[in-house]
C-alpha cells in the first residue's frame, strides 16, 4: 500500500515570502501524486498532479511541485505567498496496484502573515 | 461541466437516528468515493463505488453503508448515529482513465447531538 507523510502540520510565512510545504510518499510501484487545497467549510480543490510525465508540475494559483524519486518527495512551492493562500493543504498518493485508491496526508495548515 | 454536488450541505441529527447523504458526480464520471473528515482523524476513506459496485472499503463499522445508482449518483447512510459521527462528509468523483484524479464536492456537515 501507499502512504504519505506531510512534515509540519502548521506553517507560517510572511506575505511575499516563499511557500514550501513538504510531502514524502511511500509506494512500491510508480505513483500518481496530488496536491489539494481546502478553504474553510469547503471541499478539496485539486492544485496539481504528477502523472509520470514532467517531474516539475505547475498548478493553479502559481503553485508548483517537483517529483524527486530518489528522495521520494513531492514538495509544494510558491515563490511569493499571498493572503488568499491561507488554507489547509493535502498531499495524496495513488497507484495501480491498490486500485488507484487515494491515500491522504494529515494536512498542513498554511498561515500567511501580512 | 457542473462539479460534484452534495445534499444537504448541513444536517443536525440526534444520537441513535439514521441519516442519508447524497452525492451527484461530475457528468461522465462513474466512480464515486466517500470520505469522513474530522479535526482529530483527518481525511478517512469510507468506500468507493464504480458502476453500482463497491470497489474499495475503508475501516469503518457496518453502520456506514453506501450505494450507487445506474446514473452514478451515490448515497451514503449512517445508522444508529453516535456523537463521534459528527464530521464533514466529502464525496469525490473521478474518471477511471488516466491519472484518476478525484474531484470533490463541498461536503455535508453532519452534527450529531
Amino acid at each position: 500500500a501507499q502512504s504519505v507523510t506531510q512534515l509540519g502540520s502548521h506553517v507560517s510565512v510572511s506575505e511575499g515570502a516563499l511557500v514550501l510545504l513538504r510531502c514524502n510518499y511511500s509506494s512500491s510501484v510508480p505513483p500518481y501524486l496530488f496536491w489539494y487545497v481546502q478553504y474553510p467549510n469547503q471541499g478539496l480543490q485539486l492544485l496539481l498532479k504528477y502523472t509520470s510525465a514532467a517531474t516539475l508540475v505547475k498548478g493553479i494559483n502559481g503553485f508548483e511541485a517537483e517529483f524527486k524519486k530518489s528522495e521520494t518527495s513531492f514538495h509544494l512551492t510558491k515563490p511569493s505567498a499571498h493572503m488568499s493562500d491561507a488554507a489547509e493543504y493535502f498531499c495524496a498518493v495513488s497507484a495501480a496496484n491498490t486500485g488507484n485508491q487515494f491515500y491522504f496526508g494529515t494536512g498542513t495548515s498554511l498561515t500567511v502573515i501580512p | 461541466k457542473a462539479g460534484v454536488t452534495q445534499t444537504p450541505r448541513y444536517l443536525i441529527k440526534t444520537r441513535g437516528q439514521q441519516v442519508t447523504l447524497s452525492c451527484s458526480p461530475i457528468s461522465g464520471h462513474r466512480s464515486v468515493s466517500w470520505y469522513q473528515q474530522t479535526p482529530g482523524q483527518g481525511l478517512q476513506f469510507l468506500f468507493e463505488y464504480f458502476s453500482e459496485t463497491q470497489r474499495n472499503k475503508g475501516n469503518f463499522p457496518g453502520r456506514f453503508s453506501g450505494r450507487q445508482f445506474s446514473n452514478s449518483r451515490s448515497e451514503m447512510n449512517v445508522s444508529t448515529l453516535e456523537l463521534g459521527d459528527s464530521a464533514l462528509y466529502l464525496c469525490a468523483s473521478r474518471s477511471r482513465t488516466g491519472s484518476y484524479e478525484q474531484y470533490f464536492g463541498p461536503g455535508t456537515r453532519l452534527t450529531v447531538t
